[in-house]
């Protein structure tokens, strides 16, 4: 079956400080990864993902995230953030054959302090 | 295209009842999912439906069910309620299998 892992359950930074939130996934498979996003008020959203190609994959709002398949890792990472991105950050797995469901991570909630 | 939508938002219900949350997704997708997402819980798969049939299936027990219509609209119930059941209810429609889902704004069920 498979599971993912979010360490960090609470990250509080500063404006312009660097991001990196971790994931760790289980799964045997090929595998296709995605972040997605909850701000305050709104819908989960999809921020990336990844399915084949360039493991450095890019998404909205300066985010990027690099799957490292050595690590089963596909962590997150902003260079600057900002108070806007103050959210919670799901990581999410699912096989890329076959109809299996979309696994999340418990989350990682993101504070920005301004 | 209109996003995903969800009804009711907002549902008190008192121990024992039942309930019924309705899931129309984006036109198009023949997909359906709905989690359950609470505090420190994180978003738990409750089921998948695809034209109709269910696909997958979450670890919840039996009170928890659901369907989905020739439309692609789904419904999800829940019998014999318990404080527990308390959270809120994402549905997400997708095109395909690649696991990419837009989700719905949820219905916020209290159990009283």
């Amino acid at each position: 079956a498979q599971s993912v892992s979010q360490h960090n359950h609470h990250v509080i930074l500063s404006e312009a400080a660097s991001l990196e939130l971790g994931c760790n996934y289980s799964y045997g498979g090929t595998v296709n990864l995605f972040w997605y996003v909850q701000y305050p008020g709104q819908h989960l959203q999809l921020l990336l993902k990844y399915f084949s190609g360039d493991p450095l994959v890019k998404g909205i709002k300066g985010f990027e995230a690099e799957f490292i398949k050595s690590k089963f890792s596909f962590n997150l990472r902003k260079p600057s953030v900002q108070w806007s991105d103050t959210a919670e950050y799901f990581c999410a797995v699912t096989s890329r054959f076959g109809n299996e469901k979309l696994t999340f991570g418990t989350g990682t909630r993101l504070t920005i302090i301004p | 295209k209109a996003g995903v939508t969800q009804t009711p938002r907002y549902l008190i219900k008192t121990r024992g009842q039942q309930v019924t949350l309705s899931c129309s997704p984006i036109s198009g997708h023949r997909s359906v999912s709905w989690y359950q997402q609470t505090p420190g819980q994180g978003l738990q798969f409750l089921f998948e439906y695809f034209s109709e049939t269910q696909r997958n299936k979450g670890n919840f027990p039996g009170r928890f069910s659901g369907r989905q219509f020739s439309n692609s609209r789904s419904e999800m119930n829940v019998s014999t309620l318990e404080l527990g059941d308390s959270a809120l209810y994402l549905c997400a429609s997708s095109l395909g299998t690649s696991g990419e889902q837009y989700f719905g704004p949820g219905t916020r069920l209290t159990v009283t």
